[in-house]
């Protein structure tokens, strides 16, 4: 069972380029969720998306775009990268966002932005 | 808001008990509690959800008291595997979690 797939693994960017990260689940579930992981700070919730075609801020959007391509995948969209931006990524799903939903993680994508 | 979790790190032998609380300023629909290894992606360990409900997992179990707005997990007689960042996540308004930023356990031989 593969779960949840994120490409790229790694990645280094130069200032001002962009980049897509893309996250695919294979558990038919209905939302899903765009992490950032930096030291010290826990995960922050950037994006995330209840069901296919909606999607919502978390606590840090300023600076990243999301597509909910279609149920499978959901990617994120850096337009434009800034070194604040260096920090592991990772793509969550779940059924639902109910309360009693757990969430389910990717591998995460590590990020340098020079 | 992120919920507030302490202590920040803990570090036993192997045989000893921890406990790491999660509070939050909000009131809480659930506490999820996950746990992630070094390099790995976090791995979901229980949820609580409102009610006072206790919940176990092996020698982990938990408990949620929402009149506080907090969690506790309890970590009995603690294994070398054991040894990891756990985090809270508070759903505070029935949609996405906000998690903490997470309590480092180290257990020794």
């Amino acid at each position: 069972n593969a779960g949840v797939t994120q490409t790229p693994k790694f990645q280094v960017l130069k200032t001002g380029q962009s980049m897509t990260l893309q996250c695919a689940q294979d558990m038919n579930h209905n939302s899903m969720y765009w992490y950032r992981q930096d030291p010290g700070m826990g995960l922050r919730l950037i994006y995330y998306s209840a069901s296919e075609g909606t999607t919502d801020k978390g606590e840090v959007p300023n600076g990243y775009n999301v597509s909910r391509l279609n149920k499978r995948e959901f990617s994120l969209r850096l337009e434009s990268a800034a070194p604040s931006q260096t920090s592991v990524y990772f793509c969550a799903s779940s059924p639902g966002t109910g309360s009693n939903q757990p969430q389910h993680f990717g591998d995460g994508t590590r990020l340098s932005i020079l | 808001q992120q919920p507030v979790q302490s202590p920040q790190a803990v570090i036993l032998r192997e045989g000893e008990d921890a406990v790491i609380n999660c509070s939050s300023s909000k009131a809480l629909y659930s506490v999820h509690w996950y746990r992630q290894k070094h390099g790995e992606a976090p791995v979901f360990l229980m949820i609580l959800l409102k009610g006072g409900e206790q919940k176990g997992h092996e020698k982990i179990s938990a408990s949620f008291n929402e009149k506080k707005q907090q969690s506790s997990l309890y970590l009995t007689a603690s294994q070398l595997s054991y040894s990891g960042t756990y985090f809270c996540g508070a759903n505070q308004a029935g949609t996405a979690l906000i998690f903490g930023k997470g309590t480092t356990l180290s257990v020794s031989s």
